[in-house]
């Protein structure tokens, strides 16, 4: 199975803000990586899929990117809506795999 | 609109049976694999099972193999797991998710608001 790895596994951070989080896979994934967020209490919802391009509907302070095992989530300037705990997934093979996830919470 | 919807969740003894089902809605449900996830009490993400837009391609982790099926509908938009011999590290909710494409390589778009499962005695 493909191992994912964030890190860090949390951050503490101010409105306005910089975020970066970064994900590693074991073995070559190409761009077939997937971002998710989770509010608490919530349903996961797919921000960014093949390592760079924004679902629909996403605010353009989030990007991504990265290929082969090494990949990043910026968001550019934290908003209150962004804390949150964010996933990021490998869509190369099955099992798909999850990192253990980064919440992002307000300092 | 894309809506997925889980039902049938609920409290299990250990080694008990249940099946959960997920209602899709606004899109084509026969042309896009289905998955299911799982997030434990407190937990992060684990994928369970996929089953590809035909059913020709179903797979599911290693930590259920053997005891949880996967099956759709296309006729009724529905997909459906039945686990068999239940246990208490199968507690989680349980989402229901639509790929973005039929089969192979694809990603989650859309998920459910997801069902909570509980094994215990």
């Amino acid at each position: 199975d493909i191992q994912m790895t964030q890190s860090p596994s949390s951050v503490s951070a101010s409105v306005g803000d910089r975020v970066t989080i970064t994900c590693r896979a074991s073995q070559d994934i190409s761009s077939w990586l997937a971002w998710h967020q989770q509010k608490p209490g919530k349903a996961p919802k797919l921000l960014i899929y093949a390592a760079s391009t924004l679902q629909s509907g996403v605010p353009s302070r989030f990007s991504g990117s990265g290929s082969g095992t090494d990949f990043t989530l910026t968001i550019s300037s934290l908003q209150p809506e962004d804390f949150a705990s964010y996933y990021c997934q490998q869509a190369y093979t099955f099992p798909r795999t999850f990192g253990q996830g980064t919440k992002v919470e307000i300092k | 609109e894309v809506l997925v919807e889980e039902s049938g969740g609920g409290l299990v003894q250990p080694g008990g049976s249940l099946r959960v089902s997920c209602a899709a809605s606004g899109f084509t449900f026969s042309s896009y694999a289905m998955n299911w996830v799982r997030q434990a009490p407190g937990q992060g993400l684990e994928w369970v099972s996929v089953i590809s837009a035909g059913s020709g391609y179903i797979d599911f982790a290693g930590s259920v193999k053997g005891r949880f099926t996967i099956s759709r509908d296309n006729s009724k938009n529905t997909l459906y797991m039945q686990m068999n011999s239940l246990r208490a590290e199968d507690t989680a909710i349980y989402y229901c998710v639509k790929a973005s494409d039929g089969s192979g390589k694809n990603y989650f778009d859309y998920w459910g608001l997801g069902i909570l499962v509980t094994v215990s005695s």
